[in-house]
């Protein structure tokens, strides 16, 4: 069974438009991590949070901002006034303390942010 | 620049043939770990070296092995190449073996190798 799923495979917006990028986990842990990286065209894989299942505290950092809810297992992720640059495959990525820190990555939501 | 050092960034060999994938991981972290992402089967776990010692594997083949030296920097050997082996390898590095200190300590990427098999 799939212990992240993405289910958004591809999501195109125009700039300045809002978008959120779902996340739903499957995990029996109860101290386990969640996180989100960017993949631009280049390649790399970019960090942009972690989070632990103790704080289901939203976070918000300039555009981005992370909507955590143990309730419905999700670990959503809000692009506000989107931009090209934004453009990227984005992975949401599922660690549990009993397994270490290898990482279960969703299959990945591809974002294009049309000018 | 992430810390984490992976070299070649591209490779291109013919099937059937050997590489060795090389990793440096940032100063000051003891575990390594390798993924693979391909097109099928998106981004996996293939294993973890903590300390010299091998950690935890995942979907690794029998025909990849790893290993972690003395100074910390490990290398992922493919062997018996076939097409289906052509994917982007990424490291990453962490301080600890498990899951559990893990404060606002984030994971660490590479930048990739891209291996090409033709």
């Amino acid at each position: 069974a799939q212990k992240v799923t993405q289910a958004q495979t591809e999501i195109s917006v125009v700039e300045k438009e809002d978008v959120t990028l779902d996340c739903v986990y499957e995990t029996r842990d109860t101290t386990y991590y969640l996180f989100w990286y960017k993949q631009p065209p280049s390649g790399e894989l970019v960090f942009l949070i972690r989070r632990n299942s103790f704080d289901e505290q939203n976070e918000i950092s300039g555009r981005y901002s992370w909507n955590f809810q143990k309730s419905t297992s999700s670990f959503n992720f809000t692009i506000t006034a989107s931009q090209v640059v934004d453009s990227a495959v984005y992975f949401c990525a599922l660690s549990e303390a009993h397994t270490g820190n290898q990482f279960y990555f969703g299959t990945g939501t591809s974002l294009t942010v049309i000018p | 620049d992430s810390g984490v050092t992976q070299t070649p960034k591209h490779l291109i060999t013919a099937t059937g043939q050997r590489v060795t994938l090389r990793c440096s991981p940032r100063s000051g972290d003891l575990s390594v770990y390798w993924y693979q992402q391909s097109l099928d089967q998106g981004l996996q776990f293939l294993i973890q070296y903590y300390n010299g010692e091998e950690r935890a594997k995942g979907n690794i083949l029998e025909r990849f092995s790893a290993q972690q030296f003395p100074d910390l920097h490990s290398e992922l050997n493919l062997s018996s190449l076939e097409l289906g082996d052509s994917a982007l390898y990424f490291c990453a590095s962490s301080i600890s073996p498990t899951g559990g200190d893990q404060s606002n300590y984030g994971y660490t990427f590479g930048s990739g190798t891209r291996l090409t098999v033709v």
